[in-house]
């Protein structure tokens, strides 16, 4: 079956990088996502990778794909406050499939 | 104003009270969602429409029912709440996968958090 794991805590100070790191299960999973929960709000996309990349940037976020560990991580460069949220990891199969989420991990960036 | 709303935001209620929630989308897309958020355990899928003639059950749909009334409207309903539904619920939107890329972004409301006494 389906299982994505992520750590529920992370704690970094304003400016140093910050990285997320997921595990999942299913050998099959097309594409990877990282989703962003800011508190009080529902989850937005924040990127995604297809499973044929092993890396990919965007500005100042870098995802990480371990396909043999089954391993996705998420590197935020020059960590703000902004950043402060919950972020999830998720994967489907296929285009359009379902998408199962890791539990979170909550980032606290301080000043 | 906001592409998927959901009404309410907020509510508390007592064990065996029926319960809605509601969820309306403007994007046009076909395929919605309900989950539940509880703490460590991410998003759980409740259940899920393709489109308005279709109705499938998620990973925990025991204790719930839904409704799709139209392409832009998926309502949740809790016919008699107990204790443990109590948690933040959340209703999404997506387009089957077609914006190009090949994957497939969901659209999530604000949520509703529910407290059942």
């Amino acid at each position: 079956g389906e299982d994505v794991e992520q750590s529920l805590f992370l704690s970094v100070r304003e400016g140093d990088s910050s990285v997320i790191n997921c595990t999942y299960t299913d050998s099959s999973s097309t594409y990877l996502y990282w989703y962003k929960q800011e508190p009080g709000a529902g989850l937005q996309l924040l990127t995604y990778i297809f499973s044929n990349m092993d890396m990919k940037q965007d500005q100042r976020l870098t995802v990480l794909l371990n396909k043999k560990d089954k391993h996705l991580s998420l590197r935020i460069a020059d960590t703000q406050t902004g950043d402060s949220a919950i972020y999830f990891c998720a994967e489907t199969l296929n285009a359009g499939n379902m998408l199962t989420f890791g539990g979170g991990t909550r980032l606290m960036v301080k000043p | 104003d906001a592409d998927v709303t959901q009404t309410p935001r907020n509510r508390i209620t007592k064990t065996g009270k029926r319960i809605m929630l509601e969820c309306s989308q403007t994007k046009g897309h076909d395929r919605m969602y309900w989950y539940r958020q509880d703490p460590g355990l991410g998003l759980r899928l409740i259940y899920y429409s393709f489109d308005v003639k279709d109705i499938n059950k998620g990973e925990i749909s025991d204790g719930y029912s839904v409704s799709r009334q139209a392409q832009a409207k998926f309502s949740l309903s809790l016919e008699s709440a107990i204790p443990n539904q109590t948690a933040l619920y959340f209703c999404a939107t997506s387009d089957r996968g077609l914006a190009g890329w090949g994957g497939d972004e969901q659209f999530f409301g604000p949520g509703t958090r529910l407290t059942v006494l």
